[in-house]
C-alpha cells in the first residue's frame, strides 16, 4: 500500500531551528512535495525534491533520499508566524500525489 | 491560492440533500483535483481530471461526481449527503497531467452534513 508518515505535533523555539520528517511508501515516485497550511487555509506550495539531495529557498531547505525514501523540511531561525501545518506529499507512478496528515508546528516565543 | 476560486466558502446541508461545490481557475491549467481533508487523515483525492472532457476516481470517490466540460470549471457533486461527508474540500489544479507540476489550491469549502 502507499503511505506517508510525519509526527503530529512539533514544538520549538523562536530563532531555533526545526526539522520535520517524512518517510514514505508509494507505487513508483515522481517527486516530493512539502506545503504549508495556515489553519482554516489553503495549503500553499513551499518546495519539490525528484533528485537526492538538498534544496534551499531562504530559511527553508528540503531534503530528499530516495533510496531511503526519507525527506525532512528544515526551518531555520524560526518566527512565531511559522506556526502552521506542514504537509509531506509524495508523487507515484500515476502521478498522484499521496499526502501525509500534516505536522502541526508551534514557535514558542 | 492564486487563480483558483471555491464556492461556497461553508454549508450547512440536511442529510439526503444534493448539493454541488463550484471550483473555477483562470491560469489555463490542463488538469483539476477534488481533495477532502479531515483531521489525523490528511489530504484524500475523491475525483481529478486530466484534461477538459475526461475525468477519473481518486482514492475516496463513493457519493461525488464530477464533470469537466471546460478548462476552467470543475464542479464536485453530492448527490445524496451523509454525516461521514461532513470535511473540507478542497479544489487544485497544475498546468498538466502527467507530470511533476505544482499543484495550487482554492481556499476550500467547509461542508457540514446533519
Amino acid at each position: 500500500g502507499q503511505n506517508i508518515d510525519q509526527p503530529t505535533e512539533m514544538t520549538a523555539t523562536e530563532g531555533a531551528i526545526v526539522q520535520i520528517n517524512c518517510t514514505y511508501q508509494t507505487s513508483g515516485f515522481n517527486g516530493l512535495f512539502w506545503y504549508q497550511q495556515h489553519a482554516g487555509e489553503a495549503p500553499t506550495f513551499l518546495s519539490y525534491n525528484v533528485l537526492d539531495g538538498l534544496e534551499e529557498k531562504g530559511r527553508f531547505s528540503s531534503f530528499l533520499s530516495r533510496s531511503k525514501g526519507f525527506s525532512y523540511l528544515h526551518l531555520k531561525e524560526l518566527q512565531i508566524k511559522d506556526s502552521d501545518s506542514y504537509i509531506c506529499g509524495a508523487m507515484d507512478s500515476s502521478y498522484k500525489l499521496i499526502f501525509g496528515s500534516g505536522t502541526r508546528l508551534l514557535v514558542r516565543p | 491560492t492564486a487563480g483558483i476560486t471555491q464556492a461556497p466558502t461553508s454549508q450547512i446541508l440536511a442529510a439526503g440533500r444534493s448539493m454541488t461545490l463550484r471550483c473555477t481557475q483562470d491560469m489555463r491549467h490542463n488538469a483539476m483535483y477534488w481533495y477532502r481533508q479531515d483531521l489525523g487523515l490528511g489530504l484524500r483525492l475523491i475525483h481529478y481530471s486530466n484534461t477538459a472532457g475526461t475525468t477519473g476516481k481518486g482514492e475516496v470517490p463513493d457519493g461525488y461526481s464530477v464533470s469537466r466540460a471546460n478548462t476552467d470549471d470543475f464542479p464536485l457533486t453530492l448527490a445524496s449527503a451523509v454525516p461521514s461527508q461532513t470535511s473540507v474540500y478542497f479544489c487544485a489544479s497544475s498546468d498538466s497531467a502527467g507530470g511533476t507540476d505544482t499543484q495550487y489550491f482554492g481556499p476550500g469549502t467547509r461542508l457540514t452534513v446533519l
